[in-house]
């Protein structure tokens, strides 16, 4: 079971572009890289998910280097919306590793 | 499409009595699903994961008999929490996931109950 480590808390203006990055040391091979972004008093819901490289949507990117033993949510100039509570998770079919970690507080300031 | 319910979104009730959480995915089949608490400013912990048709798989820790789990259908299952107690008070958040639906492995969640015990 991969274990993530994530920075407790990062703050930020608007506008700004915002990375936030995911240690998981032990990610097995057959692993995935998926994030979760959770407001106050809501379930979380999903923002992107990778293998390796890079992978781009319409909210974020994410990176992920050869080695996989990290990755990189990048956040595109952030809105006071973006203040939330971002979680990396890594696994695969596996009922099990649908553990999470401490996440990373994003306060967005003006 | 994947959306997931809950019922109650909010409930108070009394100490000593059970409390029963239903879990819904609307427009998917649900081989899976996941039930997790969560107290302010924390992370979600999860509880425990349960099947279409079989028992629920409980995290340790978790007393299985004091939080009772039921996944009848393929798009139900139910959390209830027997003689509650306020340290029971929390937000509970179910998920739910199938092949096919989203991303690998992604979870749908339910936005979530939130429990008072008095």
């Amino acid at each position: 079971l991969a274990k993530t480590t994530q920075p407790i808390s990062m703050d930020s203006y608007e506008g700004q572009e915002v990375n936030i990055t995911c240690s998981h040391n032990n990610i097995a091979t057959n692993d995935y890289i998926t994030w979760y972004q959770q407001f106050p008093s809501q379930g979380p819901r999903f923002i992107i998910q990778g293998y390796k490289t890079k992978v781009t949507n319409e909210v974020a990117s994410l990176f992920i280097p050869a080695d996989r033993k990290s990755s990189t949510l990048s956040l595109p100039r952030v809105s006071l919306s973006d203040t939330a509570v971002y979680y990396c998770l890594v696994g695969v079919g596996n009922n099990n590793d649908m553990r999470f970690g401490a996440g990373t507080r994003l306060t967005v300031k003006p | 499409g994947a959306v997931v319910s809950q019922h109650p979104s909010r409930v108070i009730c009394k100490s000593g009595t059970s409390v029963k959480i239903e879990c819904r995915s609307l427009d998917f089949q649900a081989t899976t699903m996941f039930w997790y608490r969560q107290f302010p400013k924390k992370s979600l912990m999860l509880m425990a994961t349960s099947n279409e048709g079989s028992k629920a798989t409980y995290e340790q820790g978790v007393e299985k008999d004091k939080f009772l789990i039921n996944h009848a259908s393929l798009t139900l299952s139910t959390l209830t929490v027997t003689s509650a107690h306020p340290e029971d008070s929390s937000f509970y958040i179910c998920s739910a996931n199938s092949p096919g639906q989203g991303a690998n492995n992604e979870q749908f969640f339910g936005p979530g109950t939130r429990l008072t015990v008095l």
